[in-house]
């Protein structure tokens, strides 16, 4: 069954420092892969995406991901953080083999220290 | 391109009462996903459209959940007999696959209280 699990329910990071979010999911077939940034009482909006080709995938806002097989891993990263950052990240896997429904990580929650 | 919409973004209802929820997609978009959203979650896959056909409900989907897109543009969600255990946040979504596009793009979400 396919399964996305992020290990880390809150980060705090100071504004300036480095970031990683972690991403670990199951799904037999090749994945389609994104990160989604939700703001409070919002929608989700997406961050960046892996189908196919170049591992580490640059998106919107500084942040990047790198996909790794091997480690059935698709964490996001961004070199220095900014206070705008601080929201909820949801990394999704799509279903390529059925409807391309989304699962969803239980989310990581980001705060931004001044 | 206005992305998604959803209204009303807020509801609040009593137990037992009907609601139902709309979503204008993409205009071009030809498949449509509803999500259900609880506190502290990710969103979890409902049903989804391709075109006017509803290709696939989740079991999370219960009897008293109906969701239709009738002419393959918006689409509704109604819940009859709304319980304590609806509330939540209802995402709507849409893409256009093929090409490469598999991304969904969501909507702001209805947020529904049942008291």
């Amino acid at each position: 069954a396919q399964s996305v699990t992020q290990p880390d329910i809150h980060i705090t990071v100071s504004e300036g420092a480095s970031l990683e979010l972690r991403c670990n999911y199951s799904y037999g077939a090749t994945p389609y892969l994104f990160w989604y940034v939700q703001s409070p009482g919002q929608g989700l909006q997406l961050l960046l995406k892996y189908f196919s080709g170049d591992t580490l995938v640059q998106g919107i806002k500084g942040f990047e991901a790198e996909f790794k097989r091997s480690q059935s891993s698709f964490n996001l990263r961004k070199p220095s953080v900014h206070w705008s950052d601080a929201a909820e990240y949801f990394c999704a896997v799509g279903a390529t083999d059925t409807g391309n429904q989304f699962y969803f990580g239980t989310g990581t929650s980001l705060t931004v220290i001044p | 391109d206005t992305g998604v919409s959803q209204n009303p973004r807020h509801k609040i209802t009593k137990r037992g009462q009907n609601v139902t929820f709309r979503c204008d997609p993409i205009s071009e978009h030809n498949r449509l996903y509803w999500y259900r959203q609880t506190l502290g979650q990710g969103p979890e896959f409902l049903t989804y459209f391709q075109n006017e056909a509803q290709l696939e409900k989740s079991r999370l989907l219960s009897d008293r959940f109906s969701a239709e897109r009738p002419k393959g543009s918006f689409s509704t969600l109604e819940i009859q007999r709304t319980e304590q255990g609806d509330s939540a946040m209802y995402l709507c979504a849409s893409s256009q696959p093929g090409q490469g596009n598999y991304e969904q793009y969501f909507g702001p979400g209805t947020r529904l209280t049942v008291t």
